[in-house]
């Protein structure tokens, strides 16, 4: 299979609880995305890294929240002194980003990790 | 400011038929648009997408139609197989110059009935 992979698939916690997410990108892909998806909603942008520089930011991040990616692979979310407000599913997707030759490269979700903080 | 706006939260159809599927957006920044299928538990998976320089695009039974002064987009299915029951989020982009993040929709849950 090589498509976006997420690890683990499901996570309870109690809050006040520091949770670890992974991802695993299409191999080729360079840019990589997290979102979060409430329910009711569409998923919201959290963060994107092209190889391993992290570039933007959205205010939903809290500084509860890091993101890394070392060596422009996987990367991890972590999620510090959970809370009740951040039980959702976490989205990750990877994309080509632009090219010379493509203007726009769709992007690949993986299946999520869905947060349940109690 | 929701800047993609999907106004139908559920849409039921016969199979068979056509399957239209509404999206607005407010920023006139954005210059790619895609849909995207979702079934519970899984993730979002890309469907179709279009340029802002382009009115439509067709893929198999899926197409989309872009109308920019209207700053509206919609995805046609015909015909419609009970298959295609899911959520359907239009999202959006700016691809230009930028992190082309996506801006979501809330979804529209498509039911297509045997």
């Amino acid at each position: 299979d090589t498509g976006v992979s997420q690890d683990p698939r499901h996570k309870i916690t109690k809050r006040g609880q520091n949770v670890t997410f992974r991802c695993d990108p299409i191999s080729e892909h360079n840019r990589l995305y997290w979102y979060r998806q409430t329910l009711g909603q569409g998923p919201e942008f959290l963060t994107y890294f092209q190889n391993e520089a992290q570039l933007e930011k959205s205010r939903l991040l809290s500084d509860r929240f890091s993101a890394e990616r070392p060596k422009g692979s996987f990367s991890t979310l972590e999620i510090q002194r959970t809370e009740q407000g951040d039980s959702a599913m976490y989205l990750c997707a990877s994309s080509l980003g632009v090219t010379a030759a493509v203007s726009y490269n769709e992007q690949f979700f993986g299946p999520g990790t869905r947060l349940t903080v109690l | 400011d929701q800047q993609v706006k999907q106004n139908s939260p559920s849409l039921s159809v016969q199979e068979g038929r056509i399957s239209i599927l509404n999206c607005d957006y407010t920023n006139s920044m954005f210059d790619y648009f895609l849909w995207y299928k979702k079934y519970p538990a899984e993730g979002p998976t890309f469907l179709i997408s279009i340029s802002s320089i382009k009115d439509k695009n067709e893929d198999g039974r899926f197409t989309v139609f872009l109308n920019k002064s209207a700053k509206h987009l919609s995805l046609h299915i015909v015909p419609s197989q009970p298959g295609d029951s899911a959520v359907y989020f239009c999202a959006a982009s700016v691809a230009q110059g930028g992190s082309e993040k996506l801006v979501f929709g809330k979804g529209t849950k498509l039911t297509v009935n045997p």
